[in-house]
């Protein structure tokens, strides 16, 4: 597709569950970032990858969650024993690269509820 | 310290008037590209407009204006216009590519328009 794709669109958890959310970036783009957006705030960054490698984890809040994007594409945020301070909307974004002037370009995100 | 600052929770305008949603930043960074995002209820991120910091003119893209002054920190959003589907949330994002943060993106808190007829 032309945009960023994230599945699923809801997922309920109960609280211990592990839930593994996913992100199909547009193709060809480079950088890829997790964001958890929280209801009426704005976007937090978690992590950014460049291709496969995974160069800053440190919006990660604890070691319960963890992201991958083992060839460089479509990349899976994963989280353990989840908590109900994990309910949120998690977003994921691509862009061509890191320069100031490339924008990042969303997806429609995945609400989280945790129960 | 906030690097994004979005004053304004909400506010109000009448179709076809303009309207004007602050943003204020904070970076000791020389490049920096400042961007404005609208969320809709339905919860995507729609990339709006771009101003990089060494650019002389404000940025433009149809009905969005970036009334950008470098001196002051601010880079408000000007939507001309309006129309009832710009009720929408706004946020405001700062982008600097350089050092440990690689290029993310920090936001503001948010503006929540609501146009009504």
């Amino acid at each position: 597709g032309a945009g960023v794709s994230q599945s699923p669109r809801y997922k309920v958890a109960k609280r211990g569950q592990d839930v593994a959310l996913r992100c199909d970036p547009i193709s060809g783009h480079v950088s890829l970032f997790w964001y958890q957006q929280a209801l009426g705030q704005g976007p937090e960054f978690l992590t950014y990858f460049q291709n496969e490698a995974q160069l800053d984890k440190s919006g990660l809040p604890s070691d319960r969650f963890f992201a991958e994007r083992p060839e460089g594409s479509v990349s899976t945020l994963k989280i353990q024993r989840t908590q109900q301070e994990d309910s949120a909307v998690y977003l994921c974004a691509s862009s061509l690269g890191g320069q100031r002037n490339s924008p990042l370009h969303f997806g429609n995100g995945t609400r989280l509820t945790v129960t | 310290a906030q690097k994004i600052t979005q004053t304004q929770p909400g506010m109000f305008v009448q179709e076809k008037e303009a309207v004007t949603l602050d943003c204020t930043y904070d970076t000791s960074d020389p490049s920096y590209g400042l961007f404005w995002y609208k969320q809709p209820s339905s919860g995507e991120m729609i990339f709006l407009i771009y101003q990089g910091s060494y650019d002389q003119q404000n940025a433009t893209e149809g009905r969005y204006s970036l009334n950008f002054q470098k001196a002051r920190k601010s880079a408000n959003l000007v939507i001309s216009a309006s129309q009832l589907g710009d009720s929408a949330m706004y946020f405001c994002a700062m982008r600097e590519p350089r050092g440990s943060t690689l290029g993310r993106l920090y936001f503001g808190r948010g503006t929540q328009l609501t146009v009504w007829p």
